[in-house]
């Protein structure tokens, strides 16, 4: 069974970088993409972006000035860089494994991050 | 690239189906067969029902079914039963290898 764990930060203020990371429990760490979604308060998902297991990345363009994605396959775990946040970027952040068409059918618990002064 | 157009809510009684639809553009639903449906409950992460337009994961029941027609993707419930009162999004392959996700509808069971 494939588990997803997430940790990071909860609280940040304008300005700073957000960084979460999601361990993959079970299954294969290969052959799928490793994603991040976001979803704002009442608000709907939005793709931030996703990688390999060979470290290729893919970013939403309207956030990719300011996102990482980065992999370590020696742990099974990927971690997301989010930088200069301001408010909007206060959302609950997930984690997911995704398949080549896009679907992610295995999702971390999600992180709630807010951004206030 | 925006997001996919939703109803904000649709609603039905027990036993009745309701269809929640998804439109977007050539880019993205019309162009690939890769939209999925994730149905959301409050404070939970979301669950894939439908992918690849109308796969379901195992352990969907078949009440639940998808479609696509041009640029517009539907999910269909049958038979509604009070557990599925919750947020449904649909997603697309947006290309590029990037994703697309719509704003989300919630269904009502009256």
């Amino acid at each position: 069974q494939v588990q997803l764990q997430q940790w990071g930060a909860g609280l940040l203020k304008p300005s700073e970088t957000l960084s979460l990371t999601c361990a993959v429990y079970g299954g294969s760490f290969s052959g799928y993409y490793w994603s991040w979604i976001r979803q704002p308060p009442g608000k709907g998902l939005e793709w931030i972006g996703k990688i390999n297991h060979s470290g290729s990345t893919y970013y939403n363009p309207s956030l990719k000035s300011r996102v990482t994605i980065s992999v370590d396959t020696s742990k099974n775990q990927f971690s997301l860089r989010l930088t200069s946040v301001t408010a909007a970027d206060t959302a609950v952040y997930y984690c997911a494994r995704s398949a080549s068409t896009g679907e992610c059918n295995y999702w971390g618990q999600g992180t709630l991050v807010t951004v206030s002064s | 690239q925006s997001a996919l157009t939703q109803p904000p809510s649709a609603s039905g009684s027990p036993g009745q189906s309701v269809t929640i639809s998804c439109t977007g553009t050539s880019s993205d639903v019309g162009g690939y067969n890769y939209v999925s449906w994730y149905q959301q409950h409050p404070g939970k992460a979301p669950n894939l029902m439908i992918y690849e337009v109308s796969k379901r994961p195992s352990g969907v029941p078949d009440r639940f079914s998808g479609s696509k027609s041009g640029n517009t993707a539907s999910l269909t419930v049958s038979g509604l039963q009070a557990e599925d009162e919750a947020d449904y999004y649909c997603g697309s392959y947006a290309g590029s290898n990037k994703v697309v996700f719509g704003g989300g509808t919630k269904l009502t069971v009256l």
